[in-house]
C-alpha cells in the first residue's frame, strides 16, 4: 500500500500570499489531521477531518482552514502568509474513526518557507 | 489536560552504547502511548506503541518501551544503538477526546563512532 502523500514538498511564499497544501491518506483510511512543527513550537495539531467533516480544531487562527472531500483527499489552506508560519505542515491518515483513530501513519511533510 | 514531557532535548551516544529517551506523560484517563521516529527531511514513522496489555511493547529494529502506570512514564529504550539510529525521537498520547495526539517536544538522539 502507498504511503500518505503530501504535495508539494517545498514551497516558498511571500507574507500575505495565501497558500494550499495537499494530503492523499493511505487507501482506505478515511480520517486525516494536520500537524505543524516548528523548531519553536514543536509538532502542534490543526484540526482532524473524517467523512469531510472537521471535527476538531487547534488553537490556530482562522486563516488556517481546511477541508476533504469524498475520496478522503484533504487540503489546507493558510491566507495571508506570516514569517511564523514558516514550518513543516505533516498530514496523517487513519483507518479508523473516532476514538479509534490513534494510529496515524504521517507523510513526508511540506515544507512552507515565507519570505 | 494531557501533556507529554520529554526531559533530555538531546542525547549523544557512542555506537553500540545502549541508550534512554525519558517520556512521561500526565492523565487522568486510560492512554495511548506511542513513539515515533523522525529522521532528516522526513516525515514521522511509528516506532511503537502501547494500547494495552504487556506493558512492555518492542520494535522490529530493537527498540522497546515500558508502560508504567504509577510513574506515568513510558521511557524508550534500545540495548546497543547504530549510528542509523540517529534522528529525533517524539513520545505522543492520543487524547480520545479531541481526536489528536499530543506530542513531547522531541529528544534528538545523536550517535557517535
Amino acid at each position: 500500500k502507498a504511503g500518505v502523500t503530501q504535495t508539494p514538498r517545498y514551497l516558498i511564499k511571500t507574507r500575505g500570499q495565501q497558500v494550499t497544501l495537499s494530503c492523499s491518506p493511505i487507501s482506505g483510511h478515511r480520517s486525516v489531521s494536520w500537524y505543524q512543527q516548528t523548531p519553536g513550537q514543536g509538532l502542534q495539531f490543526l484540526f482532524e477531518y473524517f467523512s469531510e467533516t472537521q471535527r476538531n480544531k487547534g488553537n490556530f487562527p482562522g486563516r488556517f482552514s481546511g477541508r476533504q472531500f469524498s475520496n478522503s483527499r484533504s487540503e489546507m489552506n493558510v491566507s495571508t502568509l506570516e514569517l511564523g508560519d514558516s514550518a513543516l505542515y505533516l498530514c496523517a491518515s487513519s483507518a479508523r474513526a473516532g476514538t479509534g483513530a490513534y494510529e496515524q501513519y504521517f507523510g513526508p511533510g511540506t515544507r512552507l518557507t515565507v519570505t | 489536560a494531557q501533556s507529554v514531557t520529554q526531559l533530555d532535548s538531546q542525547v549523544p551516544v557512542f555506537e553500540e552504547a545502549p541508550v534512554e529517551l525519558r517520556c512521561n506523560y500526565s492523565s487522568s484517563v486510560s492512554v495511548y502511548l506511542f513513539w515515533y521516529v523522525q529522521y532528516p527531511n522526513q516525515g514521522l514513522q511509528l516506532l511503537l506503541k502501547y494500547l494495552s496489555g504487556s506493558t512492555l511493547v518492542e520494535s522490529i529494529n530493537g527498540f522497546e518501551a515500558e508502560f508504567n502506570k504509577s510513574q506515568t512514564s513510558f521511557h524508550l529504550r534500545k540495548p546497543s544503538v547504530h549510528i542509523s539510529d540517529t534522528a529525533e525521537y517524539f513520545c505522543a498520547v492520543w487524547m480520545d477526546s479531541s481526536y489528536k495526539l499530543i506530542f513531547g517536544s522531541g529528544t534528538r538522539l545523536l550517535v557517535r563512532p
